[in-house]
């Protein structure tokens, strides 16, 4: 499986863009990129997931570079409410054997 | 998107007590479901993997006779922790799949072993 590394923390200022990046150098041509993230406390909420085309929805974007060795997050104006743990995850599709979660990025929406 | 519910939420228990976690899926069947668990701190490490019908794959180092999985029907899968102790506290969360492009999870259930 494809290993990913993400930065431990990050800040970002309420209502401010929040972009975080994860690499996954070592991705497969059938394996997407997933983003989840985790309120303190709670299961892992489910965000955005992509293949090599970018993606948005009412969450977030997903920008996945043209080599697909790494990709960013972005949450388009951060809220208090999206501090949280961002964990990005990349796995074959249908394939949910081995999803394994990563140490994931802290993000601290600050006011 | 697909609900999955996790029941408990929290459960203290005196050590050496079994206790069960139940993870259902409300509005889609579920041939596979999965287990995991977290540390303060700490990531989700995925314990085992929960098939309808038949006996869950564990990950190496989960003990199968200390967490038994029973995933009888396609909407249940219950975890139990057998002769629980204090290190066997921590948040069990539980995931399933609706057989489309996303897993989602259950809310979590917090073991406290006194």
């Amino acid at each position: 499986d494809a290993k990913t590394t993400q930065p431990p923390s990050m800040d970002c200022a309420e209502g401010r863009a929040a972009n975080l990046p994860c690499n996954h150098s070592t991705i497969s041509g059938n394996e997407y990129v997933y983003w989840y993230r985790q309120i303190h406390s709670q299961g892992p909420q489910y965000i955005i997931h992509g293949l090599k085309n970018n993606e948005t929805n009412e969450m977030a974007s997903l920008i996945i570079t043209e080599d697909r060795k790494s990709s960013t997050l972005i949450l388009p104006h951060a809220t208090l409410r999206d501090t949280a743990v961002y964990y990005c995850i990349v796995r074959a599709i249908y394939n949910f054997n081995k999803f394994y979660f990563g140490s994931g990025t802290k993000l601290n929406v600050k006011p | 998107g697909a609900v999955v519910s996790q029941h408990p939420s929290w459960v203290i228990c005196k050590s050496g007590t079994s206790v069960k976690i139940e993870c259902r899926s409300l509005d889609f069947q579920a041939t596979t479901m999965f287990w995991y668990r977290q540390f303060p701190k700490q990531s989700l490490m995925l314990m085992a993997t929960s098939n309808e019908g038949s006996k869950a794959t564990y990950e190496q180092g989960v003990e199968k006779d200390k967490f038994l999985i029973n995933h009888a029907s396609l909407t249940l899968s219950t975890l139990t922790v057998t002769s629980a102790h204090p290190e066997d506290s921590s948040f069990y969360i539980c995931s399933a799949s609706e057989g489309g492009e996303k897993l989602f999870f259950g809310s979590g259930t917090q073991l406290s072993v006194l």
